[in-house]
């Protein structure tokens, strides 16, 4: 069936440091794929999104790639900061029987960024 | 409304009430979900809807979970006979629905469940 594997934390990195958050899905055709951040406190939020394949989503120096060759949407920043510790959720947007989507969230990787 | 209302923010109850759980969309979304974030466990897929259609509840954990919405707007999550293993923050999110996908979910701030 659909589902969504992202790579398991904690990440503890140094400042300054690249950062990759490995996630891979199965799915029925091509799905839409987001990340979502959760900082310390705070709700859940949109971080980047793709629609198609080979898309490039990014949004606050992270980005990432639509792979549909490799079923992938692998999150990087080439430098992080203390304020990008959070917690990070990949989620495909995966097919429903009455046809739409519906986001299926990843276990989540907690980022601790350390100055 | 502006965001994603939930109600209560937090509940303590004992084992084996009921309890209810509210959300209040974003005027306008079709779609709405509840997830359940447990210690450890990330982020779990409760049910969905989208519209008119049939709810998808292959998330719900057991049949003491049910949850409903009415006139398309306002959702209630109710758990039955409470447990302890039921204690974990419930989130819900609501988002349009286009043709194209991409639905962006907007999150509420959730509701902290306590089974004691």
């Amino acid at each position: 069936g659909d589902s969504v594997t992202q790579m398991e934390g904690p990440v503890t990195l140094s400042e300054e440091a690249f950062l990759t958050i490995n996630c891979t899905y199965t799915a029925t055709g091509y799905p839409s794929l987001f990340w979502y951040v959760q900082y310390p406190g705070e709700g859940l939020q949109l971080l980047l999104k793709a629609t198609k394949a080979d898309d490039k989503g990014s949004n606050k120096g992270f980005e990432a790639t639509y792979r549909k060759e490799t079923t992938s949407f692998h999150l990087e920043k080439g430098s992080v900061q203390v304020s990008d510790s959070a917690v990070y959720f990949c989620a495909p947007g995966l097919s429903t029987q009455g046809g739409s989507e519906k986001l299926v969230f990843g276990k989540g990787t907690k980022l601790t960024v350390n100055p | 409304g502006a965001g994603v209302s939930q109600s209560p923010s937090n509940k303590v109850t004992e084992k084996g009430k009921d309890v209810e759980l509210r959300c209040d969309p974003i005027s306008g979304h079709t779609a709405l979900y509840w997830y359940r974030q447990s210690l450890g466990q990330g982020l779990e897929f409760l049910i969905y809807f989208q519209g008119n259609s049939a709810p998808d509840k292959s998330g719900l954990p057991s049949d003491r979970f049910s949850a409903e919405r009415t006139g398309g707007s306002v959702s209630t999550l109710t758990i039955q006979r409470t447990q302890q293993e039921d204690s974990a923050v419930y989130l819900c999110a609501s988002s349009l629905v286009r043709a194209s996908g991409a639905n962006v979910l907007t999150f509420g701030a959730g509701s902290r469940l306590t089974v004691l």
